[in-house]
């Protein structure tokens, strides 16, 4: 299986910092078709995981435009350009490249 | 809109099973594969299978091979998980999500307990 590993584990961030979280893959996240099917999701407590980002670095319908997505292969960056109170919570990036999806093990991003 | 609609909380004694709803709306389940997810807060989310409800095709993880069992009712867009010989490391949250995680549901909160 494809193992995600997300860096920091935890982030302390201040209203309008900027702040960027790592997934690394073991393997390579291209598909065949050319796609590399790479999300990025943002669960707030007691809440369901809500989609940000897909395919790298394509900004769901009615998210921020702060928040940004890029990489390729194996190495992708989840960057929020000024965060903002509501952007607390859990950030998990999720690969669907290589059966069976795998989850990265989560960055909480705190209020310091 | 598409909404995925799961049933209530569940409170289980060890060793029974549970079944668990997701009901979607706004769009066939047919047309899309339903994944169902595990949350615990101190392990992340862990995957546990997907149905293609279209012709009942189910994939699972390793680990969840003879824990869950995945099922589908397209007369009713529903899609269902049932969970067998339940332990307290069955104690989570479960989620349905479709087609790539983009949607998902509210979650359903199983408690094992004595």
């Amino acid at each position: 299986d494809v193992v995600l590993t997300q860096t920091p584990p935890t982030l302390s961030a201040t209203i309008g910092q900027s702040v960027s979280i790592s997934c690394r893959s073991s393997q390579s996240l291209l598909h065949s078709n050319g796609n590399t099917y790479l999300n990025w999701l943002l669960q707030r407590p007691g809440q369901p995981p809500q989609l940000l980002i897909y395919l790298v670095s394509r900004l769901e319908s009615g998210v921020p435009n702060r928040f940004s997505g890029s990489g390729s292969g194996t190495d992708f960056t989840l960057k929020i350009s000024g965060v903002e109170a509501e952007d607390l919570g859990v950030y998990y990036c999720v690969q669907s490249t290589h059966a069976p999806p795998t989850f990265g093990g989560g960055t909480k991003l705190e209020l310091k | 809109e598409v909404q995925l609609q799961q049933s209530g909380p569940e409170l289980r004694r060890p060793g029974s099973s549970v079944k668990l709803s997701c009901k979607a709306s706004g769009y066939s389940i047919t047309d899309y594969l339903m994944h169902w997810v595990k949350h615990r807060p101190e392990h992340g989310l862990e995957w546990i299978g997907w149905i293609d409800p279209e012709d009942g095709e189910t994939k699972y993880a390793q680990k969840f091979q003879s824990k869950a069992t995945l099922t589908a009712d397209t007369s009713s867009n529903t899609a269902y998980m049932q969970l067998s010989s339940l332990t307290s490391e069955d104690t989570a949250t479960y989620f349905c999500a479709s087609p790539s995680f983009d949607y998902w549901g509210q979650g359903v909160m199983v408690t094992v307990s004595s």
